[in-house]
């Protein structure tokens, strides 16, 4: 069964930079699949970050875009995000899934459990 | 962008009702729609994927259909572990979209 968990560093001061960590098991399918991020702000609905692909190959979506780094470590094979310049507005649970189906952009499964990032001084 | 309208946004119902929720797309998204189920503090989990293939281990009380832009969520008969929160999300173009929710109360 696979299991997706991400990991954080919970809060975070504003303008920083937040680094996200997403941890699959088995670890070797993350060869074999796009991986989405997803955040979800407090009390509201759900907003996609980017995929990426094991050859980095990445698509984000273009309000992120300028801030964002989604990137791939080949020898542990976790998957990463990265947000610069974060602010209040960045404050959200933070959704790691696998995409499913045989194209780039289908539909995500599973999710992780998530990891809440909070922005604040 | 494709904007995905969910409706209603909120519904009061009781065990064993039958229950609809509609997604529309802003343009045409051929059967590129896909529904999850989140329940308070957890993750959204995948319920049916291309409009109406039901994902594994889903009970078969939930079905999709609908073709283009307009898609249907139905819940043949309630039952009490199905109060909820219910989004859509096309997979048709980047970036992906998701529906506003649905929240299924009793």
């Amino acid at each position: 069964q696979v299991q997706v968990v991400e990991s954080g560093p919970g809060l975070v001061k504003p303008s920083e930079t937040v680094s996200l960590t997403c941890s699959v098991s088995p670890s070797s399918i993350v060869t074999d699949h796009y991986w989405g991020w997803i955040r979800q702000s407090p009390g509201k609905g759900l907003e996609w970050i980017g995929n990426i692909d094991y050859n980095g190959k990445t698509y984000y979506n273009e309000s992120l875009k300028s801030r964002v780094t989604l990137s791939v470590d080949r020898s542990s094979k976790q998957v990463s995000l990265r947000l610069n310049s974060v602010t209040a507005a960045d404050t959200a649970v933070y959704y790691c899934a696998r995409v499913m189906g045989d194209r780039k952009l289908d539909w995500f499964d599973p999710w992780g459990q998530g990891t809440l990032v909070i922005v604040s001084s | 962008d494709i904007q995905v309208t969910q409706s209603p946004s909120s519904l009061s119902a009781s065990v064993g009702d039958r229950v609809t929720i509609t997604c529309r797309a802003s343009q045409k998204i051929v059967n590129y729609l896909n529904w999850y189920q989140q329940k308070p503090g957890t993750a959204p989990k995948l319920l049916i994927y291309t409009a109406s293939s039901l994902q594994s281990g889903v009970p078969s009380r939930f079905s999709g259909s609908g073709s283009g832009t307009d898609f249907t969520l139905t819940i043949s008969s309630l039952e009490p572990e199905d109060f909820a929160t219910y989004y859509c999300q096309q997979s048709y173009s980047f970036p992906l979209t998701f529906g506003g929710g649905t929240k299924v109360e009793i």
